[in-house]
């Protein structure tokens, strides 16, 4: 059974990076219709994706944050990687990483999800 | 950009009873429909895609229906384990992939 662990600082001031890591145990990262990705949930809030990347390294972002994310997948590793840039509180959030299915918008395999907060 | 409306926002509902809850796109979406299911303190489950195709493992009682800009997702006989919020999701043309407000279901 595939499943992903999001690790990365549970604590971000406000303007610096977030950096969140997405580690694939379970299953491999071989399939090139399937893509990873990441989605937020902000705190009593609904769900928003943010972006998503494929093995050959093909990224999808979401127009309102693509300014300031940096999605990445290193498949040696099993694992994909997520760069927020100039955080502010709006970045608060549960962070899930994401599999899609072979309908590369539906995901199916999602992580456990970490609380990212954005404070001085 | 194509956003999703969810509707109602809450729906209280007995065990044992039917619930059927809306999601209305602001442009044709084909088929391209999926239903999440989210407990508190957990992440979000997928139960239908492509409209009314059902999910690994997910009960018979869930069904989807629609097409175009109206969608139904339907929990017959509800049960305890099913008080949730539901999210749809469209994946007809994105980036940006959107999620409906989401219903939740008490």
């Amino acid at each position: 059974q595939l499943q992903l662990h999001e690790s990365g600082p549970g604590l971000v001031r406000p303007l610096e990076t977030l950096s969140l890591t997405c580690s694939v145990s379970g299953g491999s990262m071989t399939t090139e219709t399937h893509y990873w990705g990441c989605i937020r949930q902000s705190p009593g809030k609904g769900l928003e994706w943010i972006a998503s990347v494929s093995i050959r390294g093909k990224t999808l972002y979401s127009p309102s944050l693509e300014s300031r994310v940096t999605i990445s997948i290193d498949t040696s590793k099993n694992q994909f990687s997520l760069n927020v840039t100039s955080v502010t509180a709006a970045d608060t959030a549960v962070y899930y990483c994401v599999r899609s299915t072979t309908l590369r918008g539906v995901f199916l395999y999602w992580g456990q999800g970490i609380l990212v907060s954005v404070s001085s | 950009e194509i956003v999703l409306t969810q509707s109602p926002v809450t729906l209280s509902v007995s065990p044992g009873e039917r619930a059927s809850l809306s999601c209305r796109a602001s442009q044709d979406i084909a088929d391209n429909l999926a239903w999440y299911q989210q407990k508190p303190g957990q992440s979000p489950r997928l139960l239908i895609y492509d409209v009314s195709n059902r999910g690994p493992g997910v009960p018979g009682r869930f069904s989807g229906s629609g097409s175009g800009t109206d969608f139904t997702l339907t929990i017959t006989s509800l049960q305890s384990e099913d008080f949730a919020t539901y999210y749809c999701q469209q994946y007809q043309k994105w980036p940006p992939l959107n999620f409906g407000g989401g219903t939740r279901v008490e």
